[in-house]
C-alpha cells in the first residue's frame, strides 16, 4: 500500500512568489492534515480536512495560506505571496478516521524562501 | 511559555544502553500522549500512544504518563543503532490538533 506522498520534495523560491504544495493521502483516507515545522521550532498543526470540508483551520497562520481539497482526494496548500518566515518543512498526514494513532505522515516538502 | 517542553539533545549513548526521553507540559486538558520517531528526511512515525495516566509497553519501548506532574517519558531498552533518530513527544485534548515537542536527537553508538 502506498503511503502519503508529497510534491515537491524541495522548493526554493524568492520572497513574493507563489508556491503550491501537493499532498496525496493514502487511498480511502477521508481525513487529511497539514502541519509545518519552521526552522528550529516544533511541528505545528495548520488544518484538518474531512473529505473536502475544512474541519479545523485554526492553525493557519494568515490569509497568505490557502488550502484546498477538491473532490476529497488530494490536497494543495498555496502560499501567496511567500515571505521569508514561511521557510520550513510542510508535512501532510492522512487517516481513515479521527483516531490519533492512525495518522500517517508524508515525508514533507522542504520550502526555502529567499 | 511553550505548551510542551522537550530537551533537544543531542543525546548519544552506547548500543545496549537504556534510553530515557522526557517531556513536560503545561496544559492539564491534555488527555492523549504520543511518541513519534522521525528519521532524517522522513515524516514522523507513531511509536507509542497512551490515553491518560499510566504505563504502556511495546517490545523494547515503554511509555509513561504522570498527569499529576505533567510529565511523560519514553524508555528504550537494549538500544540499537537503528534507534538513532529524532524522537518527538506530542499530546492533545482533541482528535484534531496535536501539539508537538521540539524533538530530541538520539544517536546510538555501535
Amino acid at each position: 500500500e502506498a503511503g502519503v506522498t508529497q510534491f515537491p520534495s524541495h522548493s526554493v523560491i524568492e520572497k513574493g512568489q507563489t508556491v503550491t504544495l501537493r499532498c496525496d493521502p493514502i487511498s480511502g483516507h477521508d481525513n487529511l492534515y497539514w502541519y509545518r515545522r519552521v526552522m528550529g521550532k516544533e511541528i505545528k498543526f495548520l488544518l484538518h480536512f474531512v473529505k473536502e470540508s475544512k474541519q479545523d483551520e485554526s492553525g493557519m497562520p494568515n490569509n497568505r495560506f490557502l488550502a484546498e481539497r477538491t473532490g476529497g482526494t488530494y490536497s494543495t496548500l498555496k502560499v501567496q505571496p511567500a515571505e521569508l518566515e514561511d521557510s520550513g518543512v510542510y508535512f501532510c498526514a492522512s487517516s481513515p478516521d479521527m483516531l490519533l494513532q492512525t495518522q500517517y505522515f508524508g515525508p514533507g516538502t522542504r520550502l526555502l524562501v529567499l | 511559555q511553550k505548551e510542551v517542553e522537550q530537551d533537544p539533545g543531542p543525546l548519544s549513548v552506547p548500543e545496549g544502553a537504556i534510553v530515557s526521553l522526557n517531556c513536560t507540559y503545561s496544559n492539564s486538558a491534555f488527555q492523549y500522549f504520543m511518541w513519534y520517531r522521525q528519521y532524517s528526511r522522513k515524516g514522523p512515525e507513531l511509536l507509542m500512544y497512551t490515553y491518560s495516566s499510566g504505563n504502556k509497553e511495546d517490545g523494547r519501548f515503554t511509555a509513561q504518563v504522570d498527569k499529576s506532574s505533567k510529565y511523560i517519558s519514553l524508555f528504550i531498552r537494549d538500544s540499537q543503532p537503528s534507534d538513532s533518530a529524532t524522537y518527538l513527544c506530542a499530546m492533545t485534548s482533541s482528535a484534531s490538533k496535536i501539539i508537538f515537542g521540539s524533538g530530541t536527537r538520539l544517536s546510538i553508538r555501535p
